[in-house]
């Protein structure tokens, strides 16, 4: 199966700044790649499919890029709501698999 | 409002069975294929198991299969897990997740709240 890594495992970012987050497919998963959003005590949220689309109601702050191996998820400028654990998930190969999450943390 | 609510959750002990519930609302339960996914304590996602919007397909991760039964009940709104000969590793929150698609694309774009399944004696 696909192996997912996601860094850093820890994000200590400002309200107002850029968030970067990364995320490695082991092998190619062309542009099956989505992710979601977590806060503690909650479900898991869509925020990004096809690497960069963003899904319904998702603010245009998050964005998604890359293509192949390499993904990374862009928070443009934090919100207090942003702080939360973050998933990549391939799904161009059965069975689907999900990154370790990175949580970002207020600084 | 357009929701997914699981229930069945609890204590079980090892060797033992539990079944899941997942009522969905909000949307044409039928025309999605419908998953479980788990959160072991402090761990990330695993997906556990996926059926075809008209139940007539169905994937196990290996981890689950020969145990766990995945079903639905388009008549109820209803999804279902059904939990055998379950094990400590299977300890955690289970998640129902709404696929975009009647047969499985494979990301998941509604989840419901979770429910806990603890195996321990």
């Amino acid at each position: 199966e696909i192996v997912m890594t996601q860094s850093p495992a820890t994000l200590s970012v400002s309200p107002g700044e850029r968030a970067t987050l990364s995320c490695r497919a082991s092998q190619s998963v062309s542009s099956n790649l989505a992710w979601y959003q977590q806060k503690p005590g909650q479900a898991p949220r869509l925020l990004i499919y096809g690497a960069s689309t963003r899904a319904t109601g998702i603010p245009a702050r998050f964005s998604g890029s890359g293509s192949g191996t390499e993904f990374t998820l862009t928070i443009s400028s934090l919100q207090s709501e942003d702080f939360a654990v973050y998933y990549c998930q391939q799904y161009n190969n059965w069975p689907v698999t999900f990154g370790g999450g990175t949580k970002v943390e207020i600084k | 409002e357009v929701q997914l609510l699981e229930s069945g959750g609890g204590l079980v002990q090892p060797g033992g069975s539990l079944r899941l519930s997942c009522a969905a609302s909000g949307f044409t339960f039928s025309s999605y294929a419908m998953s479980w996914v788990r959160q072991a304590p402090g761990k990330g996602l695993e997906w556990v198991s996926a059926i075809s919007g008209s139940g007539g397909s169905t994937y196990y991760a290996d981890s689950v299969k020969g145990r766990f039964t995945i079903s639905r009940d388009n008549s109820k709104n209803t999804l279902y897990l059904q939990m055998n000969s379950l094990r400590a590793e299977d300890t955690a929150v289970y998640y129902c997740a709404k696929d975009p698609g009647m047969t499985p694309y494979w990301y998941f774009d509604l989840w419901g709240r979770g429910t806990l399944v603890t195996v321990s004696s």
